[in-house]
């Protein structure tokens, strides 16, 4: 079974930093990485997925992956209080595997 | 389009009853899953049907969960008898593509249904 790392945080960074967070999984074989946000009480949301090495822009949200070191990240640039949430790491394939998800507080 | 359905929102038992969550995909979605949310962790796959069949049912705790997918559309998880450690958010999700390495990942969550076992 394979496995998803985060750290649980929590993570606080001031309104317009940017938010750094960071996964690791255990199945060096696995070939799509996917972060979604999940709001207290919510449902999680997909906000980006990954396939290749490197970094994918998505408005203010970048995803970084680096298949030799088995790590996949995500920055948030200009963090609003909105951006408050948990941020669950998936590892995709044959099925989904969720990280244990790192909490973000934004503070205005 | 309507998104997934789930019921019920709420459920309140005591140990050792049983409890059935319903869950309707969106329409012409092949892919279910239900997974297990823990207050402060993240999502655990319990099951994953494509269509009728089970693609996945490794971490489902057989002696007391069961889950069904009539016809390949709705699908009803079952736990009997139930467990202080069964309180959870338990989450329906459907894709409308197979699981594959190259799967977009776009997983449509219901609300989820909040079960609490006394």
């Amino acid at each position: 079974q394979k496995e998803v790392e985060q750290n649980s945080g929590p993570l606080s960074v001031p309104e317009g930093a940017i938010a750094s967070l960071n996964c690791t999984y255990s199945d060096r074989g696995s070939q799509s990485f996917f972060w979604y946000r999940q709001y207290s009480g919510k449902s999680p949301e997909l906000i980006m997925f990954i396939y290749s090495n490197g970094d994918k822009e998505d408005g203010r949200f970048t995803a970084q992956l680096n298949k030799a070191s088995q790590y996949v990240s995500l920055l948030i640039r200009d963090s609003q209080p909105s951006d408050s949430a948990t941020y669950l790491c998936a590892v995709g394939g044959q099925n989904f595997v969720f990280g244990p998800g790192t909490r973000l507080s934004v503070l205005p | 389009e309507a998104g997934v359905a789930q019921s019920p929102r709420y459920k309140i038992i005591e140990k050792r009853q049983s409890v059935a969550f319903w869950c309707n995909p969106i329409s012409g979605h092949a892919t279910l899953y239900w997974y297990q949310q823990i207050l402060g962790q993240g999502p655990k796959l319990l099951i994953q049907f494509q269509n009728n069949g089970v693609v996945d049912d490794s971490q489902l705790p057989k002696d007391r969960f069961s889950a069904e997918r009539l016809k390949g559309v709705d699908s009803t998880l079952k736990i009997q008898p139930a467990k202080l450690e069964d309180s959870a958010v338990y989450l329906c999700a459907s894709s409308p593509l197979a699981g594959g390495p190259r799967n977009t990942g776009e997983l449509f969550f219901g609300e989820g249904s909040r079960l609490t076992v006394l």
